[in-house]
């Protein structure tokens, strides 16, 4: 089992609504995660952590942790153009010491 | 300004050569990685560093090799042994915490080329 899997996509939303990126992870001590944006031939950029069970809201970035279905997700409202970008989802291994990145979901807003 | 400053950003290499990536961040972060990406793929761990004079191997650290002898500094080095070493090559650094790692923080990469 991969530690931390996403569809790879792509997943195409029309612009102004919602996105919803989905990732599992398979360390179950695992306590903290990230969901990083990625334009093409950029370095990943950090847009939202978290740690608890629940929901945590940033701007139009909501992201949600489920810790016993080992599941985080990402949900983008109003999406936009500029939102189009590929989406990483990262825990970090507390066995290990370590961030363990899945392999992305490529997001096309569609204008 | 803080932050973490890969260079350089362009490296070509030829066959059977050594090439050494520098990563350098003057935010004060106890650990600090380096990934490998490949098109359209996701980032693989080549190794990573909780600590000064201490490192780990990630996923894919096969002819690679690293050092850690100043908190501000990781440098990678890309040895001949590395049969297909053309990626790009991500450094990050983060602070270490027992409980929530408050994540990393990448530089602009290196990509580099085996011409």
């Amino acid at each position: 089992q991969k530690e931390v899997e996403q569809n790879s996509g792509p997943l195409s939303v029309p612009e102004g609504a919602i996105a919803s990126l989905n990732c599992t992870y398979s360390d179950r001590g695992s306590q903290s995660f990230f969901w990083y944006r990625q334009y093409s031939g950029k370095s990943p950029e950090l847009i939202m952590s978290i740690y608890s069970n629940g929901d945590k809201e940033d701007g139009r970035f909501t992201a949600q942790l489920n810790k016993a279905s080992q599941y985080v997700s990402l949900l983008i409202r109003d999406s936009q153009p500029s939102d189009s970008a590929t989406y990483l989802c990262a825990a970090f291994m507390n066995r290990d010491d370590k961030i363990i990145f899945g392999k992305g979901t490529r997001l096309h807003i569609l204008p | 300004d803080g932050g973490i400053t890969q260079s350089p950003k362009y490296l070509f290499r030829k066959e059977g050569q050594n090439v050494t990536l520098s990563c350098e961040q003057n935010l004060n972060h106890d650990a600090m990685y380096w990934y490998r990406q490949d098109p359209g793929q996701g980032l693989r761990l080549i190794y990573y560093s909780q600590i000064v004079n201490d490192f780990q191997k990630g996923d894919i650290a096969e002819g690679y090799s690293v050092s850690r002898e100043k908190k501000e500094s990781f440098p990678l080095t890309v040895t001949s042994a590395q049969k297909n070493p053309t990626a790009f090559y991500l450094c990050a650094s983060s602070f270490s915490a027992d409980f929530t790692q408050p994540g990393a923080f990448f530089g602009q990469g290196t990509r580099l080329t085996v011409v």
